[in-house]
C-alpha cells in the first residue's frame, strides 16, 4: 500500500525566509503528485500538480519538484509571508481511485 | 468561480438520525469523490463516482450511501448516524482519475 509521509509535521519561520516542505512516498510508480493548502476550518486548495514525467512545476512563489526514483517531492516557498501560514498536504493517486494523502506540514510564518 | 459547492457547512445530528450531504460542481468534471478527514487519520475516501451513472466504494464506505444524481451532483447519505461518523466531510471532483482534484469547503458533522 502506498504510504505518504510529510516531514516536518510543523514548521515556524520568520517572514521573508525561503523554505522547503518535504513529501515522501513508498511506491515510485506514481501517476502524478499534487500539493494542497488547507487553511484552518477550510477546504483544500490545489496548489500544484506535477506529472510523473515532470521534474518541476512552478506557480508564482511556489516550486514543486519530483524525484520518482527516490520517492520524494519538495515544495519550495520563496520569500514566505504571514499569509502563507496554513497546512500543506501532498497526495498521490493510488490504484483504488483514492488520493493517498500525507498528514501534512503545519506552517506558521511570523511577522 | 464556484468550483465545488457543499451544503450544509455545519450539522449536528442525534444518534440514529439520517441526513444527506449535497455536493455540486460546475467544472464539467466526470469524476466525483467523498472523503472524510479525522485528526490523526488524514483524509480517507468514502465513495467515488468515476463517471455519471457509476458509483463505487472507497476505503471507508460502511454506514454511507451515495447517489450520482447527474454529472454535476453527487450526494452522500447517512442512514442512521453514529458518533463514529463525527468528522469533516469533503466532496471533490476531477476531470478523470489521476487529473487535478478540486475540493469543496467541507461539512463539519457532529453526531451526539
Amino acid at each position: 500500500k502506498q504510504e505518504v509521509t510529510q516531514i516536518p509535521a510543523a514548521l515556524s519561520v520568520p517572514e521573508g525566509e525561503n523554505l522547503v516542505l518535504n513529501c515522501s512516498f513508498t511506491d515510485s510508480a506514481i501517476y502524478n503528485l499534487q500539493w494542497f493548502r488547507q487553511d484552518p476550518g477550510k477546504g483544500l486548495t490545489s496548489l500544484l500538480l506535477i506529472q510523473s514525467s515532470q521534474r518541476e512545476q512552478t506557480s508564482g512563489r511556489l516550486n514543486a519538484s519530483l524525484d520518482k526514483s527516490s520517492g520524494r517531492s519538495t515544495l519550495y516557498i520563496a520569500a514566505s509571508q504571514p499569509g502563507d501560514s496554513a497546512t500543506y498536504l501532498c497526495a498521490v493517486p493510488n490504484s483504488g481511485y483514492a488520493l493517498n494523502f500525507g498528514k501534512g506540514t503545519s506552517l506558521l510564518v511570523t511577522p | 468561480n464556484a468550483g465545488v459547492t457543499q451544503t450544509p457547512k455545519f450539522q449536528v445530528l442525534k444518534t440514529g438520525q439520517s441526513m444527506t450531504l449535497q455536493c455540486a460542481q460546475d467544472m464539467n468534471h466526470n469524476s466525483m469523490y467523498w472523503y472524510r478527514q479525522d485528526p490523526g487519520m488524514g483524509l480517507r475516501l468514502i465513495y467515488y463516482s468515476a463517471s455519471e451513472g457509476t458509483t463505487d466504494k472507497g476505503e471507508v464506505p460502511n454506514g454511507y450511501n451515495v447517489s450520482r444524481l447527474n454529472k454535476r451532483e453527487f450526494s452522500l447519505r447517512l442512514e442512521s448516524a453514529a458518533p463514529s461518523q463525527t468528522s469533516v466531510y469533503f466532496c471533490a471532483s476531477s476531470e478523470a482519475y489521476g487529473y487535478e482534484a478540486f475540493f469543496g469547503q467541507g461539512t463539519r458533522l457532529t453526531v451526539v
